[in-house]
């Protein structure tokens, strides 16, 4: 089954205490992204990755890091999380072929809860 | 800079009957997408449908359909025959296909919560 997950999908951790949220994607596909939900604000992109290796910040990248070691793989590194970072996050990948973006599918989401 | 604006926070329609949803957005661009994601009580995110910018025919999906109106900007959903099942917070999105701004990166409006009652 074509699809992209996630793990964790639920998190209680404390501040400052390193974690790694996986996303993982079957489809071979050349676009990966990353998104917080909060209420009210829709899902903003955090980072974005083009093709293996290749990486950039969306629009609220402070406090996160990314990679893309492999074309399958895109996980979502917090070295040291704020309360300011509880949110719902999604996983998104897109066949991304030549640059152009058509319409991606999301993992299932994990719930982040910083203390 | 572009924006998505959802201006119906809540809504509620009787099982079997027809509600719409608004959106509009700002863009300079021409060549674009626009979706309608689902995002029931699970927070599962689902395409309901896609609308190219390029296409003048409106995209149905079964009891889904849109009303794309680009000289206005303006993407509303229709849900016809709502089902319980319809119950979710709706998503518009948009994405740009080209040009500096192709960081792949879906624009999303606030959402609207769209509760289907009995």
């Amino acid at each position: 089954e074509a699809q992209v997950t996630q793990n964790p999908r639920y998190l209680i951790t404390v501040t400052g205490k390193k974690l790694t949220v996986t996303c993982s994607q079957n489809m071979n596909h050349e676009y990966m992204s990353w998104y917080r939900q909060d209420p009210g604000l829709g899902l903003r992109q955090i980072y974005y990755s083009m093709n293996v290796e290749v990486t950039d910040k969306g629009d609220v990248p402070e406090g996160y890091k990314v990679s893309r070691k492999e074309k399958r793989n895109f996980p979502l590194i917090l070295e040291s999380p704020s309360p300011n970072q509880t949110s719902l996050y999604f996983c998104a990948s897109s066949p991304g072929l030549a640059g152009v973006q058509e319409t991606q599918y999301f993992g299932p989401g994990t719930r982040l809860l910083v203390l | 800079a572009q924006t998505v604006t959802q201006s119906q926070p809540e809504m509620s329609v009787q099982e079997a009957e027809t509600v719409t949803l608004s959106c509009t957005y700002d863009t300079s661009e021409s060549n674009y997408y626009l979706f309608w994601y689902k995002q029931p009580p699970s927070r599962q995110m689902i395409l309901v449908i896609r609308q190219e910018a390029y296409k003048q025919q409106n995209a149905t999906e079964n009891r889904f359909s849109v009303n794309f109106q680009k000289a206005a900007k303006s993407f509303s959903l229709k849900i016809s025959d709502s089902q319980l099942g319809d119950t979710a917070m709706y998503f518009c999105a948009f994405i740009s296909l080209y040009g500096s701004s192709n960081t792949g990166k879906l624009i999303f409006g606030q959402g609207t919560t769209l509760q289907v009652k009995p």
